[in-house]
């Protein structure tokens, strides 16, 4: 089974609106990350949080950590149509080389 | 600025061909990846290199293979491309060590098509 699975699939909002997108993982961490991908594009990194951290901002980006729940949120506030993409969770485990592995993605859309 | 770019944006291909999908990155970065990503399945490692010459098998390898004959370049090779590895493929690299540990940059994506 894979890790890093994004909960909910797919999230439909307002402009202006927050969105809330959670992931959960299986095994230790180093650190969790999280991606965007606009359609048919590569992946673009957004935040980076760290094992022993509990949360992180980064402009209207918020990610939490719990480690005893083997999960993660990303919150990004006051949503913008240029916000609608997918949005891709990614655990650096237990592993070597940088590895990472990926969830399947929340696709947001964002409504003006 | 740093970039990650793959030889082409759409190929096509036929059944039985031999595929070279090629990745340059500029950031002399140590560690290089290539993912397939399909619908429903999230993005899945084929291969990576952490060196010139090193290579290590992801989730998928089946059908693939690679190459890092110089620290910028990763090429991916599908030795006989079939239907079923009509795909988005994706290139990604990362540095070793530092602040930034594990953040990965990505190409833009090739997506390939085979008949």
């Amino acid at each position: 089974s894979q890790q890093g699975e994004e909960d909910p699939q797919a999230l439909s909002i307002q402009e202006g609106e927050n969105a809330t997108m959670n992931c959960s993982y299986k095994t230790s961490i180093n650190n969790l990350q999280w991606y965007r991908q606009n359609s048919g594009r590569g992946l673009v990194h957004l935040i980076l949080i760290r094992s022993n951290e509990r949360e992180k901002h980064s402009g209207r980006l918020r990610v939490t950590l719990d480690t005893s729940k083997k999960s993660s949120s990303l919150l990004i506030t006051a949503s913008r149509a240029a916000d609608t993409a997918s949005y891709f969770c990614a655990d650096a485990g237990g592993t070597s080389y940088g590895k990472l592995t990926f969830g399947q993605g929340t696709i947001l859309t964002v409504h003006p | 600025d740093v970039k990650v770019t793959q030889s082409s944006r759409y190929l096509v291909k036929r059944t039985g061909e031999k595929v070279f999908l090629e990745c340059v990155q500029d950031m002399d970065h140590e560690n290089m990846f290539w993912y397939r990503q399909d619908p429903g399945l999230g993005l899945r490692l084929i291969y990576f290199s952490y060196d010139v010459k090193m290579k290590e098998k992801g989730d998928i390898p089946e059908g693939y293979s690679v190459s890092r004959e110089k620290k910028e370049r990763f090429s991916l090779i599908l030795e006989s491309a079939s239907t079923n590895q009509t795909s988005m493929y994706l290139c990604a690299s990362s540095k070793v060590g530092g602040s930034s540990y594990n953040e990965q940059f990505f190409g833009p994506g090739t997506r390939l098509t085979v008949l």
